[in-house]
Order: structure tokens, then C-alpha cells, then sequence
């Protein structure tokens, strides 16, 4: 069955070191990958995605990830934290064929010292 | 754009009661709609895919008399907690998707925490 691990439940990071989430999946097909980030009082939004082609990806408020199949990693990355950035992490993977059913991660809570 | 919302952003009811919770799209049409559960400090975990017009369908273990979906237009999907119980409470975050397909994206909605007392 497809699944996704997230090593780390609680990381805190100084403001403006870098910052890596670790992500693993289980699933044998190249995946659709996902991470998205879940604030108090918002919901989850879609950080970035892979699909195919390059495996650094690009996304929002300066995070990338990079997909590797030899490893089944999915890592977040952001060179400099920001306060704000304090927040949950999910990874998240598709079941390909059919409805985007989604399987997250436990989720990573990312705290931020000033 | 894409934008998500759900009501009651909190609920809390008695033991035995039902309870409604709205899961709109507000700028999008949206064929399928998902609903999740998540306990604390935990993940999000599916409980059921609802398509416009049609029977939801359930992720195995989900109680499909307990939790019922309806999903009666392309901006609107209810989750009714029926008879609920205290272990019933939990955050219900429902999903829009865009577009169809393996690809499409989901947007999320603020989510609604449900106290069964």
C-alpha cells in the first residue's frame, strides 16, 4: 500500500538558517508528489508539486523540493527561514488513475526562534 | 482564486445530536469533493470522495450511516455527523478539486473542529 513517512514530528530552526523537511514514499509508480503547509485558521495550502520532468521543484514563499526516485525522498528545502514560516508540513502523494486521492504524511511542525 | 471555505468553522453539540458541516467552492466549480478527518497532532486522513450528483464513496472503515455526505451541486458538499459521540470529535477539513484527473489539485478548506460532549 502506498504510504508516506515523515521522519521528523518537531523541528525548530533559528530565523534565517536553512531548513530541510524530510519526506519518503512508498508507491511503485513514479508518484505525483505534493507538500503543502497548514497554518492555524487556514487551510492547507499547496507549497509545491512534482509531477515529472525536472526534479527540483520550485514553489511558493522560496521553498523547493527535490524529487529523488533512488532514495523515494521528497525533501523540502528553504535556504533562510522566516518567522512566518512556523506551521505545519505535510507531504503528501496521488494514487495515480482516477480521483487525486491524496495520502499524507504525519506532518512536520516547524518551530521558528527569533 | 480557488477558494475554499466551510461552515461552522467550530461546532459543539451533544451526544446523539447531528451535526451539519458546509463545504463550499466559491470561485470555481468543483465535480469532486473531499472530506478528511484529523485528530491532534496527527495527519489528515480521507474519509470519503464525493462527486456532484452521485453516492460519496467511503474510505474502508469509515461508517457510511455515521457520516453522511451529500454532494448536491458543483459548489456544495455536506458532511452530516449523525447520533455523534464524543469520540466523534475531531477537525473535518473538506477539498475542492479544479480540475479532474490524477493531477488535479485540491484546495483546502479552513476546516471545522467538532466537540462531542
Amino acid at each position: 500500500a502506498q504510504s508516506v513517512t515523515q521522519p521528523d514530528i518537531h523541528i525548530t530552526v533559528s530565523e534565517g538558517a536553512s531548513l530541510e523537511l524530510r519526506c519518503n514514499y512508498s508507491y511503485g509508480a513514479t508518484p505525483y508528489l505534493f507538500w503543502y503547509v497548514q497554518s492555524p485558521g487556514q487551510g492547507l495550502q499547496l507549497l509545491l508539486k512534482y509531477f515529472s520532468g525536472d526534479t527540483l521543484v520550485q514553489g511558493i514563499k522560496g521553498f523547493e523540493a527535490e524529487f529523488k526516485r533512488s532514495q523515494s525522498s521528497f525533501n523540502l528545502r528553504k535556504p533562510s527561514v522566516h518567522w512566518s514560516d512556523a506551521a505545519e508540513y505535510f507531504c503528501a502523494v496521488t494514487v495515480s488513475g482516477g480521483y487525486n486521492k491524496l495520502i499524507f504524511g504525519a506532518g512536520t511542525r516547524l518551530a521558528v526562534h527569533p | 482564486g480557488a477558494v475554499v471555505s466551510q461552515h461552522p468553522s467550530w461546532v459543539i453539540c451533544k451526544s446523539g445530536t447531528s451535526v451539519k458541516i458546509e463545504c463550499r467552492s466559491l470561485d470555481f466549480q468543483a465535480t469532486t469533493m473531499f472530506w478528511y478527518r484529523q485528530f491532534p497532532k496527527q495527519s489528515l486522513m480521507l474519509m470519503a470522495t464525493s462527486n456532484e450528483g452521485s453516492k460519496a464513496t467511503y474510505e474502508q472503515g469509515v461508517e457510511k450511516d455515521k457520516f453522511l455526505i451529500n454532494h448536491a451541486s458543483l459548489t456544495l458538499s455536506t458532511l452530516t455527523v449523525t447520533s455523534a459521540h464524543p469520540e466523534d470529535s475531531s477537525f473535518y477539513i473538506c477539498s475542492a478539486m479544479l480540475t479532474s484527473g490524477a493531477g488535479g489539485e485540491q484546495f483546502f478548506g479552513p476546516g471545522t473542529r467538532l466537540t462531542v460532549l
